[in-house]
């Protein structure tokens, strides 16, 4: 079945640190992949995408994603965290008639 | 661009109760997602619709729960009868496709409760 998953449930660091929020894929085909983020008592914001080409995606609030199709990785990065990237992060992907989600990972930028 | 539109934010409801959430997503878009969420189950998709026809409702949890897309613009989600462990917040979100390399964009979510 295609899926993603997200590994961690929760990832925490510090403020001016990097940040990883990991995903691993299992797609057939090319993979479109996704991440999005929550905040609280918000639905949830597209942050960026992978379809094709680059392997490193940029997104919004200076955040990337490095695609891995070695590894079958989409991991969420970005070069210093801030307190306000605390937030729940999902990872997704879409394959030939269907869409799925993965867990979902709470990220706890600490001051 | 006023993005997809939720009604209503809240509702609190007694068991047994009819409840219908509404949602209008965004202009262009020709697919329609329902999710709910919970803190113990997490996001769960429950229905979308291509082009106003239902494509896949295998995650509606029973029959109590049904919702339709009469037109490109509007969809609706009924709970008969509500029950407590419906109570979440459910999520509708539109895109330019169903599959391949469309983002969603999710409304504000209603916040059931019922009691």
């Amino acid at each position: 079945a295609q899926s993603v998953a997200q590994p961690e449930d929760q990832v925490n660091v510090a403020e001016g640190n990097p940040l990883t929020v990991k995903c691993t894929y299992s797609v057939s085909g090319n993979p479109y992949l996704f991440w999005y983020v929550q905040y609280p008592n918000r639905g949830l914001q597209f942050l960026l995408k992978y379809i094709t080409g680059d392997n490193l995606v940029k997104g919004s609030y200076g955040f990337e994603a490095e695609f891995n199709k070695s590894q079958t990785s989409f991991h969420l990065k970005k070069p210093s965290a801030l307190v306000s990237d605390s937030a729940l992060y999902f990872c997704a992907g879409t394959g030939a008639n269907n869409l799925f989600f993965g867990t979902g990972t709470r990220l706890t930028v600490i001051p | 661009d006023a993005g997809v539109i939720q009604s209503p934010r809240h509702e609190v409801t007694e068991m047994g109760q009819e409840v219908t959430l509404r949602c209008k997503p965004i202009s262009g878009h020709n697919s329609l997602f329902w999710y709910r969420q919970t803190m113990m189950r997490g996001l769960e998709l429950l229905i979308y619709f291509n082009n106003n026809v239902p494509i896949d409702d295998s995650g509606m949890p029973e029959d109590r729960f049904s919702a339709k897309m009469p037109n490109a613009s509007f969809s609706t989600l009924k709970i008969q009868p509500s029950e407590p462990r419906d109570s979440a917040v459910y999520f509708c979100a539109s895109s330019l496709g169903s599959s391949g390399p469309y983002e969603q964009y999710f409304g504000p979510g209603t916040r059931l409760t019922v009691t």
